[in-house]
């Protein structure tokens, strides 16, 4: 079955930077759009990143392009998000998501998340 | 990337039926059949329940159904159960990146 699990999160001064990692097993990794979601302390939950399948095309949300970078080694079954600048506003539990498709339509696998603060 | 518009709670008693909405725009709910639905209960990971508009994933019980009309979809849950007491979230593909609503707090009196 399909099992994601996220590691890599801490505590981080402001202006710091953190690298998340995702391991994936129990699917073909290789042919699956991978995201990055995050839910802040209390609320609700915020897209942040895309990768397709072969890792050639990425998408962001607004609140972090030009600070975070998705990427993916299909060889070693992992998901990464590399998160430069980081904020206050950018603490929260980052989970690691599965697309249904080889792009970015839907997520129907998440990760228990792990969490990052950015303390003010 | 404006975030989808839900209501902040919904509540029903248990047999009961409860319809969540989510309101987007022609650029993410209107204009891609590609809605999805996740119910999350307190420190857990979201599941997903409804995907393509109205499509249940395996495992689903199939009191949940999903709908959507122009800009807005809907989650309609029959038979309230206890267990159905949880967050819900809406969510759309919009061209190249992915949007969520704000979720809904549904109550089971």
């Amino acid at each position: 079955q399909v099992h994601l699990v996220e590691s890599g999160g801490g505590v981080v001064q402001p202006g710091r930077s953190l690298r998340l990692s995702c391991a994936a097993s129990g699917f073909t990794f290789s042919s699956s759009g991978m995201h990055w979601v995050r839910q802040a302390p209390g609320k609700g939950l915020e897209w942040v990143a895309l990768i397709w399948y072969d890792g050639n095309d990425e998408y962001y949300a607004d609140s972090v392009k030009g600070r975070f970078t998705i990427s993916r080694d299909n060889s070693k079954n992992t998901l990464f998000l590399q998160m430069n600048s980081l904020r206050v506003e950018d603490t929260a539990i980052y989970y690691c998501a599965r697309d249904r498709t080889s792009r970015g339509y839907t997520i129907d696998y998440w990760g228990q998340g792990t969490l990052v603060t950015v303390p003010s | 990337q404006s975030a989808l518009t839900q209501p902040p709670s919904a509540s029903g008693s248990p047999g009961q039926s409860v319809t969540i909405s989510c309101t987007g725009t022609s650029s993410d709910v209107g204009g891609y059949n590609y809605v999805s639905w996740y119910q999350q209960h307190p420190g857990k990971a979201p599941k997903l329940m409804i995907y393509e508009v109205n499509k249940r994933p395996s495992g689903v019980p199939d009191r949940f159904s999903g709908s959507k009309s122009g800009n807005m979809a809907s989650l309609t849950v029959s038979g309230l159960q206890a267990e159905d007491e949880a967050d819900y979230y809406c969510s759309s593909y919009a061209g190249s990146n992915n949007v969520f609503g704000g979720g809904t707090k549904l109550t089971v009196l």
